[in-house]
Parts: structure tokens; sequence; C-alpha cells
């Protein structure tokens, strides 16, 4: 059963940092992975889908690379605005569940002006 | 392109009332399903379908029905509303019938509340 895990729950960081979000996953055997964000009352919005042959996968800031062998993804987000403050949750397929997404519990981001 | 319009945004009901959460998709999706967001318990999978006329459980089905009459809805059903059903609900399509191949895409959510 895929379980995947966020760490740390919340960040907190000046405006202009770079930083890098974690997610683990327990079962490799996953063909993508995807990142969303949250903003507080909202609803999820997609960011990047990164397919494992890719390895990375860049939008604007954002760059998120996926290690199917040590069970990895990161995300990384360059110079940081008080605008990128939300949750944001990383999801992996559990193909013995038809490929349904498994959610990790979520970052939570605060940069602060 | 409206994406994934979930009604009402928010309820609430007292125990024991029934209620149907809408979820309606334009963008021909063929796979649609129904999450519920809790503090401390993440996005938990309630309900899925494949395509119309299909539906399965997910993670956490008890107390609520659904249905797929058409590729475009798929509406939640609470047949009799529960304090422990008071959470905020997110329908989530994709276009491939499976939910990890493709870029998942939710509505606003809806928030209930049951006293």
């Amino acid at each position: 059963k895929q379980e995947v895990t966020q760490i740390p729950a919340a960040l907190s960081v000046p405006e202009g940092e770079n930083l890098v979000l974690n997610c683990s996953f327990t079962d490799s055997a996953i063909y993508n992975l995807q990142w969303f964000r949250q903003d507080p009352g909202k609803g999820l919005t997609s960011l990047l889908l990164i397919q494992s042959s890719q390895r990375e996968q860049t939008s604007g800031r954002l760059n998120a690379s996926l290690d199917k062998s040590s069970g990895r993804s990161t995300l990384y987000i360059a110079a940081s605005q008080p605008g990128d403050s939300a949750t944001y949750l990383c999801a992996a397929p559990d193909y013995n569940q038809g490929g349904k997404l498994i959610f990790g519990q979520g970052t939570e981001l605060s940069v602060k002006p | 392109n409206a994406g994934v319009t979930q009604t009402p945004k928010f309820q609430v009901l007292k125990t024991g009332q029934s209620m149907t959460l809408q979820c309606a998709q334009d963008m021909n999706h063929e796979y649609m399903s129904w999450y519920r967001q809790d503090p401390g318990m993440g996005l938990r999978l309630i309900h899925y379908s494949v395509g119309a006329g299909i539906t399965d459980q997910g993670e956490v089905p008890n107390g609520y029905n659904v249905s797929r009459s058409t590729t475009e809805d798929f509406p939640l059903r609470l047949l009799s509303a529960a304090p422990s059903q008071t959470s905020v609900y997110f329908c989530a399509s994709s276009y491939s019938k499976h939910s990890g191949a493709n870029v998942l895409t939710f509505g606003a959510g809806s928030r209930l509340t049951v006293l």
C-alpha cells in the first residue's frame, strides 16, 4: 500500500529565499508523481506532474525532481515570494488500488515579507 | 471552460438529514472522484468513477452514495448525515480512468457542517 509523507508539516522563510519541500513515498513502482498547491479555503491546483522518465520538471520558479530509487521527490521554489504562501501537497499513485492517487498531508509554507 | 464545478459551497445540516453534493465537469474526463479533507487526516478518497455507469468505493465510503449517469456529473449523496461527516468535500477529475496517470483537476470544495 502506497504511503506518502511530507516533512516538515510547516515552514516559514523570509522573502527571497530559495527553499526545498520534501515528499517521500513507500512504493517506488510509480510512473509519475504530482505536486499541488492549496490556498486557504480553496481547492487544490495542480503545479507539476513529473514522469518517472523525466526525473525533473520545471514551471517558472518551480522545479520538481523525482528519484524512484530513494522513494523521494522534491519541490524547489526559487526566490520565494509572499504570494507563494500556501500548503503544498504531493501525491503518488497506488497501483494496488488501480492507480488511485495517495496524498501526503502537505507542507504549509509561509513566506514573510 | 468552467473545469470542475461543485455546489453548494457551504451547507449546514442537522443529524439525520440527507443531502446531495453536486459535481460537474466540462472537460470530457473519464475519471471522477470525491475526497474529504479533515485536519490531521489529509485527503481521503470516498468514491470514484472511471466512466458513466461505473462507480467504486474508495477509502472511506460508509454513509455516502454515488452514481454516474452521465460523463459530466458525479453527485455525492449523504443518506443520513452524522457529525462525523463534518468536513470539506472536494470533487476531482482527470482525463484518464487512472487518476494517477494525468493531472487531477479539483473543484473549489464544499464545506459541510452537521450539527
